[in-house]
C-alpha cells in the first residue's frame, strides 16, 4: 500500500487568506483525490486530481475556491482560497491502487484547518 | 452507486467479536462492498472488500448474504484500538472509483 504524507498537518489561518496543502505519495499512482471532513461530519469528495490536466470537481465545489494541481504521479496540491470560518475542516488526500480487480483507497493523515 | 444503511453506534466488549451490519438492498451485480474505518483524528483505513463471496484477511471477515442485499463486518477479537467509525461503501468497477461516505457506525470497544 502507498504511504501518503500531507503538509501541513494543521494550520490556523485568517479569513480572506489562502492555504496550499501538499500531498506526497511514495509511489506512482494513477488516481488521487481530495476530500473534506467538516467538524462532526463524514468525508465529502472535493475533486479528482488528474495528472497533467484540470481536476474534476464534484457538485458544490469549484476550481476558483479549491484550485488543485498535480504536476506528476506522486504529488498534488489543494489550495483553499479566500478562506472563511466555514472552511474550517480536515482536508485529506487519497490515492487508489488499481492492481487487479480491487479499488482500495489509501488516505493521508489529513490537514486540520481552522479559519478565524 | 447503491446506498448503504448502518446503525449509528454499537458497543462491544474487549476480546469479544464485533459484528457490524450493513444494508445495501439496491446493490447491483457489478458493485463491490468495501469497508473502511476512521480512528479518531486519523485518515480512513481500508479494511476489506468483497463481491459475493465471504472474505477474510488479517484484520477482519466480511460475510455477504446470498442475495447480496446486506453484509456483516466481523472483527473477531475486538481491542480498544478498534474503537472507530466504520464505513460500509458500495462502489462499482470500471472507471468510477469515487467513495461516497455515509455516516458510518461508531464502534466503541469497552474494557
Amino acid at each position: 500500500s502507498a504511504v501518503i504524507s500531507q503538509k501541513p498537518s494543521r494550520d490556523i489561518c485568517q479569513r480572506g487568506t489562502s492555504l496550499t496543502i501538499q500531498c506526497q505519495v511514495d509511489s506512482q499512482v494513477t488516481m488521487m483525490f481530495w476530500y473534506r471532513q467538516q467538524p462532526g461530519q463524514s468525508l465529502t469528495l472535493i475533486a479528482t486530481a488528474n495528472q497533467g490536466s484540470e481536476a474534476t470537481y464534484e457538485s458544490g465545489f469549484v476550481i476558483d475556491k479549491f484550485p488543485i494541481s498535480r504536476p506528476n504521479l506522486t504529488f498534488s496540491t489543494l489550495t483553499v482560497s479566500n478562506m472563511s470560518p466555514e472552511d474550517s475542516s480536515i482536508y485529506l488526500c487519497s490515492d487508489i491502487d488499481l492492481a487487479g480487480d480491487s479499488y482500495e483507497q489509501y488516505f493521508g493523515p489529513g490537514t486540520r484547518l481552522t479559519v478565524t | 452507486d447503491a446506498k448503504t444503511t448502518q446503525p449509528p453506534s454499537m458497543d462491544c466488549a474487549e476480546g469479544r467479536a464485533a459484528n457490524l451490519p450493513c444494508n445495501h438492498s439496491t446493490i447491483s451485480g457489478n458493485e463491490y462492498v468495501y469497508w473502511y474505518r476512521q480512528i479518531h483524528s486519523q485518515g480512513p483505513q481500508y479494511i476489506i472488500h468483497g463481491l459475493k463471496n465471504n472474505e477474510t484477511n488479517e484484520m477482519a471477515s466480511l460475510i455477504i448474504t446470498e442475495d447480496r442485499k446486506s453484509s456483516t463486518l466481523i472483527l473477531p477479537h475486538a481491542t480498544l484500538r478498534d474503537t472507530a467509525v466504520y464505513y460500509c461503501i458500495v462502489i462499482s468497477g470500471g472507471s468510477n472509483y469515487k467513495l461516497t461516505f455515509g455516516k458510518g457506525t461508531l464502534l466503541t470497544v469497552n474494557p
